[in-house]
């Protein structure tokens, strides 16, 4: 079965410095990676994605992540972080199902806490 | 407007009791979820409905019972409450697709006491 493992559960860090959030898999197979993030008291909302193609992704908010498949990772990163970054990042791996749709299953999650 | 809505956003109740939370979204998704995040915010899938037929059920108790009346709602009836069911339970859809993005609703805390 296909996994993540997200290696810090805390990252402090202070605004405007850069952060990156680690995110290792386990897969056998063709692997397609999400990031996730939760803002406290509220739903998931997709950062970003890898399904193929360049191995650089970007997405909402500054974040980016690069996929490596020599070092099975998937970190996420931001030049410069602001307050307002402050919550919960989950990093996920895909699985298609038979009958449609997809199966997240996520890592542990990360507490980015982000300081004046 | 909301894309994917859950009620209630809060639910506290007594050991042994049945509740349902409902979940309705409006994104014209043919793909619906439900997950888990326990108290140590790890999140789990339980129950994944495709056009309302059940694709996926992740050895989720018998007293766990989606019901899918159409494709826009998915609610979750649970019955004989546990201590051990207190957690964040969210909705998501998706769009039928390969890896579609998944999105989510805000959350319904259970509290069971």
């Amino acid at each position: 079965a296909q996994s993540v493992t997200q290696l810090d559960s805390q990252v402090p860090v202070f605004e405007e410095a850069p952060v990156e959030l680690r995110c290792n898999y386990s897969s056998s197979v063709s692997v397609y990676l999400f990031w996730y993030v939760q803002y406290p008291n509220q739903g998931l909302q997709l950062l970003l994605k890898y399904l193929s193609g360049s191995t650089l992704v970007k997405g909402i908010n500054g974040f980016e992540a690069e996929f490596n498949k020599s070092q099975t990772s998937f970190h996420l990163r931001k030049p410069s972080v602001h307050i307002s970054d402050t919550a919960e990042y989950f990093c996920a791996v895909s699985d298609r199902l038979t009958g449609g749709g997809n199966k997240l299953t996520f890592g542990t999650g990360t507490q980015l806490k982000v300081e004046l | 407007d909301t894309a994917v809505s859950q009620t209630p956003k809060y639910l506290v109740t007594q050991m042994g009791n049945d509740k349902s939370i409902k979940c309705e979204q409006n994104l014209g998704h043919d793909t619906m979820y439900w997950y888990k995040q326990d108290s140590k915010k790890f999140l789990k899938i339980m129950f994944s409905y495709n056009n309302k037929e059940l694709i996926i059920n992740e050895t989720v108790p018998n007293r766990f019972s989606p019901k899918s009346p159409d494709k826009a709602h998915l609610n979750l009836h649970i019955n004989s409450l546990e201590l051990g069911d207190s957690a964040v339970y969210f909705c998501a859809s998706s769009q039928v697709g390969g890896y579609e993005t998944q999105y989510f609703g805000p959350g319904t805390r259970l509290l069971v006491l």
